[in-house]
């Protein structure tokens, strides 16, 4: 079974803070991704990666980095937490392009607050 | 950004009734879609990932279809159990390697 683990499921950081989300996946996935989930939202994608030392903006990046210096792992980096950044976090993989007919596994996500 | 909508927000369901739900998105430029189901306290596991307009899958007691040409897809439920009661996610992907646009999720809950 693919897993994808995330490295905390609960999360209590001070603003101002920097923060690291830590994704690992052990199925050798081309292309990893951070989304964030909010009540009344649906899942909104900050950050992809398709290859190592690659990244693409998705729809929120701001406030946002990440890095991938290894194929297995995707770290999403909070350079300064703000409040409005309290969230669950959402860690995905995926084999190919998921436009290609393939799906993507999710990590049991990291709920953040930040205060 | 895809505009992703699905309805109902939430729905009640007795178990053992059949229910289902919707999935709207822009017809233009379709290349997959997906659906999930993200039950409480655990990951989202995918369903279904479809690309054919017509397309028809299923799952066990759940199923779905695909209209590309009009922009929808619907989720069955056929008798439902409690163990279905869970958020049901449905996600365009676009082209390139993008990731996922979400709807809000359908929550379902199932009544003994």
């Amino acid at each position: 079974d693919v897993k994808v683990t995330q490295s905390s499921r609960y999360l209590v950081k001070r603003t101002g803070e920097k923060v690291f989300l830590e994704c690992v996946q052990d199925m050798d996935h081309e292309n990893m991704f951070w989304y964030r989930q909010d009540p009344g939202l649906g899942l909104r994608l900050i950050y992809f990666s398709y290859d190592v030392k690659m990244k693409e903006k998705g729809d929120i990046p701001e406030g946002y980095s990440v890095s991938r210096e290894k194929k297995e792992r995707f770290s999403l980096i909070l350079e300064s937490a703000s409040t409005n950044q309290t969230s669950m976090y959402l860690c995905a993989s995926s084999y190919k392009a998921l436009m290609m007919n393939t799906e993507a596994f999710f990590g049991q996500g990291t709920r953040l607050t930040v205060v | 950004i895809l505009n992703v909508e699905q309805s109902p927000q939430s729905l009640h369901v007795q178990e053992g009734d059949s229910t289902n739900f919707t999935c709207s998105f822009p017809s233009s430029n379709f290349y997959a879609l997906h659906w999930y189901r993200w039950e409480t306290a655990k990951s989202p596991e995918a369903l279904f990932v479809m690309t054919l307009n017509g397309d028809e899958k299923k799952k066990g007691r759940i199923s779905a279809t695909l209209n590309t040409k009009e922009g929808y897809s619907y989720l069955y439920i056929k008798g439902s159990q409690p163990e279905d009661s869970a958020t049901y996610l449905c996600a365009l992907a676009g082209g390139g390697a993008d990731g996922l646009t979400f709807g809000k999720g359908t929550h379902l809950i199932i009544q003994p």
